[in-house]
C-alpha cells in the first residue's frame, strides 16, 4: 500500500532563517507530488506541483522554492524566513494516471516563524 | 481562484442527512468535480468525485444536476465525527486548488 510522509511535523524558525520540509511518498512510482500552505484560520493554497523529476510548477510567486531530487520526493525550501510564511504546509501525491485526480495528504508540518 | 462556490457554514443535527451543495456555473466537459473534508489539524480527507453521473461509496452520495453545474455532496447519516470543513473542488487537470469550502457543525 501507498503512504505519505512529511517531516519535520513541527518546527519554530527566526525570521530570516532557511527552510527545508521534506516528503517521500512509499509504494508507487511516479506520483504528482504536491505542496500546499494553510495559514490560520484560511483555507488551502496551492504552491507547487511536479508531474515528474525535474518538473515543478509554480502557483504562487513568493520566497519558496520546491525540488525533486527522487521521484518519490519533494522538498519545499526557504533561503529566508517571512513572518508571513507561518502556517500549515501540506504535502499531497496522486497516482498521475487516468483522467481522475485523487490527492492523498501527509500529516502536516506546522511551521512557527517568530 | 477557485472555480467552485460554497457557503461558508452549515448545521447539521446528528444523524440526519447533511446536504452540501456545490456552485461550478464554468465547468467544462472533462472537468471532474472532487469532494475533501479536513478536520482540525489534519490533513484533507478525499471523499469522492464525479464527471457526470451520480456516485456513492461508503462515504458519501455524490449528485451532480444533468448541467453539471452544481453539485450536492449527501452524508446520509451524518456524526459528530463528521464535523469539519468540506471542499468541492472542479479540475481536469493537475492543479488541484482548493476553496474557503463550507465548516459544517453537527450538533447532537
Amino acid at each position: 500500500s501507498q503512504t505519505i510522509h512529511q517531516w519535520p511535523a513541527t518546527l519554530v524558525q527566526p525570521v530570516g532563517s532557511p527552510l527545508s520540509l521534506e516528503c517521500t511518498v512509499e509504494g508507487t512510482s511516479n506520483p504528482n507530488l504536491y505542496w500546499y500552505r494553510q495559514a490560520a484560520g484560511r483555507g488551502l493554497q496551492l504552491l507547487f506541483y511536479s508531474v515528474g523529476i525535474g518538473q515543478i510548477s509554480s502557483e504562487v510567486p513568493q520566497n519558496l522554492s520546491a525540488s525533486r531530487p527522487q521521484d518519490r520526493q519533494f522538498i519545499l525550501s526557504s533561503k529566508k524566513l517571512l513572518l508571513s510564511d507561518s502556517g500549515f504546509y501540506l504535502c499531497a501525491w496522486s497516482t498521475g494516471t487516468g483522467r481522475a485526480n485523487v490527492l492523498t495528504f501527509g500529516a502536516g508540518s506546522r511551521l512557527t516563524v517568530l | 481562484d477557485a472555480k467552485t462556490t460554497q457557503p461558508p457554514s452549515m448545521d447539521c443535527a446528528e444523524g440526519r442527512a447533511a446536504n452540501l451543495p456545490c456552485n461550478h456555473s464554468t465547468i467544462s466537459g472533462n472537468e471532474y468535480v472532487y469532494w475533501y473534508r479536513q478536520i482540525h489539524s489534519q490533513g484533507p480527507q478525499y471523499i469522492i468525485h464525479g464527471l457526470k453521473n451520480n456516485e456513492t461509496n461508503e462515504m458519501a452520495s455524490l449528485i451532480i444536476t444533468e448541467d453539471r453545474k452544481s453539485s450536492t455532496l449527501i452524508l446520509p447519516h451524518a456524526t459528530l465525527r463528521d464535523t469539519a470543513v468540506y471542499y468541492c473542488i472542479v479540475s481536469r487537470a493537475n492543479d488541484m486548488r482548493f476553496g474557503a469550502g463550507t465548516r459544517l457543525t453537527v450538533k447532537p
